[in-house]
């Protein structure tokens, strides 16, 4: 089946720096990634749509220029967050939509949970 | 925007219980999806449904398009099964949209 790897599971890191998260399909082509974060108790929201090959699309109320999104290959996506504050601790995951021939699902990345210091 | 409402939030039964739990939405949408999400955060996709019911081992995934509402049960409940267990909808191959979940627990 379709396999997904994100990385790294966790960090942490000082006020102020940058932390780079990757996510990659390992066995199929992804022109499209999708980016979703989730607070502590709370559900799952998306953030930004990663699409090979040309600009991130963010949902509404999220900084693109504070998560910069890279989708530089058909296997690998990368979301930044820039000069990350505590408000930005978050479990942060990706998921890839799957199926050869036809949509088949998503499968998703093992996360990666964020703590800023 | 599509609302996805779940109940229960938090559920607890004993093994070999028969669990259900629901999920609504508001906005008419392509597919409806069950995922699984263990203590560590990862996330497991357990069905994707836009019509009628589906089966996977003790799993039980129902749709009623019309009524806007899906169910998930569970039958003979084990304690492996406790997990958080997350209703999501999308439109097309877009990113999903996704319900609070519901927290399981299943004591021996």
């Amino acid at each position: 089946g379709a396999v997904v790897s994100q990385h790294p599971s966790w960090v942490i890191c000082k006020s102020g720096t940058s932390v780079k998260i990757e996510c990659r399909s390992l066995d199929f082509q992804a022109t499209t990634m999708f980016w979703y974060r989730q607070f502590p108790k709370q559900s799952l929201m998306l953030m930004a749509t990663s699409n090979e090959g040309s600009k991130a699309t963010y949902e509404q109320g999220v900084e693109k220029d504070k998560f910069l999104i890279n989708h530089a290959s058909l296997t690998l996506s990368t979301l930044t967050v820039t000069s990350a504050h505590p408000e930005d601790s978050s479990f942060y995951i990706c998921s890839v939509p799957t199926g050869t021939h036809f949509f088949n699902g998503y499968t998703f990345g093992s996360g990666t949970r964020l703590t800023v210091v | 925007k599509n609302e996805v409402e779940q109940s229960p939030q938090n559920l607890t039964a004993q093994e070999g219980e028969f669990i259900t739990i629901n999920c609504s939405y508001s906005v008419g949408i392509s597919a409806l999806h069950w995922l699984q999400q263990h203590p560590g955060g990862g996330i497991v996709s357990l069905f994707m449904l836009s019509s009628g019911k589906k089966k996977h081992g003790r799993l039980i995934a129902t749709i009623n398009i019309q009524e806007k509402h899906s169910s998930l049960h569970i039958t003979a409940s084990h304690p492996r099964d406790s997990a958080v267990y997350i209703c999501a909808v999308s439109v097309g191959a877009d990113g999903l949209t996704f319900g609070k979940g519901t927290h399981l627990i299943i004591q021996p």
